[in-house]
């Protein structure tokens, strides 16, 4: 079965610090995708990054890094350099195809991140 | 952004009356889901929709169900409400044919007391 563990529940760092939001995830499929959204304290939830199975290419985006480790079924995001604006809840997300059509999304539980300044 | 609303976006009722939360997309998206939020549980599941009438459920279905007549709407009923399902509900959809990263609406927070 699906699972996604997200081990960190709260991180509190100081502005300008490097942070890595931990994400380990278990999966019987070949055929899968990893997800990274973003729910700051206004509530709504932003899609961040998307990975698939065979790409284990770590992505940069600005202060964000993404590493995909499929021998560890892992998919660790790390912000560089934090500012307050990072502060937010991250979950971390794997989904799979379904018979039905589409596909199921499992999230983690979700880390809070709060970044002082 | 996706075009993604929740009808109502705050709700207080009773136990043992019935609820049902509207999301419409303008989109046209074929595949929409329910999500429910609560504290040191992420995001979860309830039911998911593949296409108009075809529906399946989630991990955490019981108490929950819903309907598409048209792909613009996903219905979420609570047949009668109880205290545990007090929680935000989000509902989603997913992007481009093929690429299935989900797109959120702002969510309902629902009080049952």
């Amino acid at each position: 079965a699906q699972k996604v563990t997200q081990a960190q529940t709260e991180i509190s760092v100081v502005e300008k610090e490097d942070v890595t939001l931990d994400c380990v995830y278990e999966t019987r499929d070949t055929t899968y995708y990893l997800f990274w959204y973003k729910q700051p304290p206004s509530g709504e939830l932003v899609f961040l990054i998307r990975r698939n199975s065979f790409d284990e290419q770590n992505e940069i985006s600005g202060r964000y890094s993404w590493n995909f480790q499929k021998s560890t079924s892992s998919f660790n995001f790390t912000i560089t350099a934090s500012q307050v604006v990072d502060s937010a809840v991250y979950f971390c997300a794997l989904s799979e195809s379904v018979n039905t059509g589409g596909f199921k999304t499992i999230f983690g539980a979700g880390t809070r991140l709060f970044v002082k300044a | 952004d996706a075009g993604i609303t929740q009808s109502p976006r705050h709700k207080v009722t009773e136990t043992g009356t019935p609820v049902t939360l509207r999301c419409h997309q303008t989109e046209n998206h074929r595949y929409m889901y329910w999500y429910r939020q609560d504290p040191g549980h992420g995001l979860r599941l309830i039911h998911y929709s593949y296409g108009v009438k075809d529906t399946d459920k989630g991990e955490v279905s019981d108490g929950y169900s819903v309907s598409r007549s048209k792909t613009e709407d996903f219905l979420l009923t609570l047949e009668s409400a109880t205290s545990s399902q007090t929680s935000v509900y989000f509902c989603a959809i997913s992007g481009r044919e093929g690429y299935n990263e989900q797109f959120f609406g702002p969510g309902t927070r629902l009080t049952v007391l």
